[in-house]
């Protein structure tokens, strides 16, 4: 099955400052990638996905890059806010598929 | 947005005794629904996915016969926690994906906050 890494795990900095977060997956059959954000007790909500059709894509401040040859995709958020602070988790799935696995999430905190 | 409604959001229950979960997908239906469990500071681990009209299928490691799962409708399924024990107390949640579109964006319920005293 599908296995996701996600790194750092927990990860700070300043306000205004750019986040990176990276995932890598292992099955090549995976070629839908979503991107969550979980406030504390919370639900996961969506804040941007990439298929594999696509090598980048952009949302104002948060972007999602992909390399499907070397199976890693990683989240950019530029300008960060202290509102950005929350923990993020990726996840990659099979288009044919529904089952979402998830990487371990990254705890981001932005300081004013 | 889609919207998957997950009830109750917090229960707390004695041990042995059985707590029952609904998801619901309000406004589109979803022949699959999934299951995730969700330790403190940890990431989601997938139980199981719940098929309309089937039986559910299981994770490894996963006690079937400890989390009932019913998938009766389109719109609606539910997990059972039978037997509960302290160790059991967890934060849980569903998803679910619009089965007739395109569209592959998974929404989450709520989630349900489970603490077996």
């Amino acid at each position: 099955g599908e296995n996701v890494e996600q790194h750092p795990s927990t990860l700070s900095v300043q306000e205004g400052d750019s986040a990176v977060i990276k995932c890598t997956y292992s099955d090549s059959a995976s070629n839908y990638f979503p991107w969550y954000k979980q406030e504390l007790g919370k639900r996961p909500q969506l804040i941007i996905d990439i298929r594999s059709n696509v090598g980048e894509k952009k949302d104002q401040r948060i972007a999602v890059t992909l390399n499907k040859t070397a199976k890693h995709f990683s989240l950019h958020i530029t300008e960060t806010q202290p509102e950005d602070s929350a923990v993020y988790f990726c996840a990659a799935t099979p288009m044919a598929g529904n089952m979402l696995t998830f990487g371990g999430g990254t705890r981001l905190m932005v300081k004013p | 947005g889609a919207v998957v409604s997950q009830h109750p959001s917090w229960v707390i229950c004695k041990s042995g005794t059985s707590v029952k979960i609904e998801c619901r997908s309000l406004d589109f239906q979803a022949t699959t629904m999934f299951w995730y469990r969700q330790f403190p500071k940890q990431s989601l681990m997938l139980m199981a996915t719940s098929n309309e009209g089937s039986k559910a299928t299981y994770e490894q490691g996963v006690e079937k016969d400890k989390f009932l799962i019913n998938h009766a409708s389109l719109t609606l399924s539910t997990l059972t926690v039978t037997s509960a024990h302290p160790e059991d107390s967890s934060f849980y949640i569903c998803s679910a994906r619009d089965s007739g579109g395109l569209n592959t964006e998974a929404f989450f319920g709520q989630g349900t906050r489970l603490t077996v005293v």
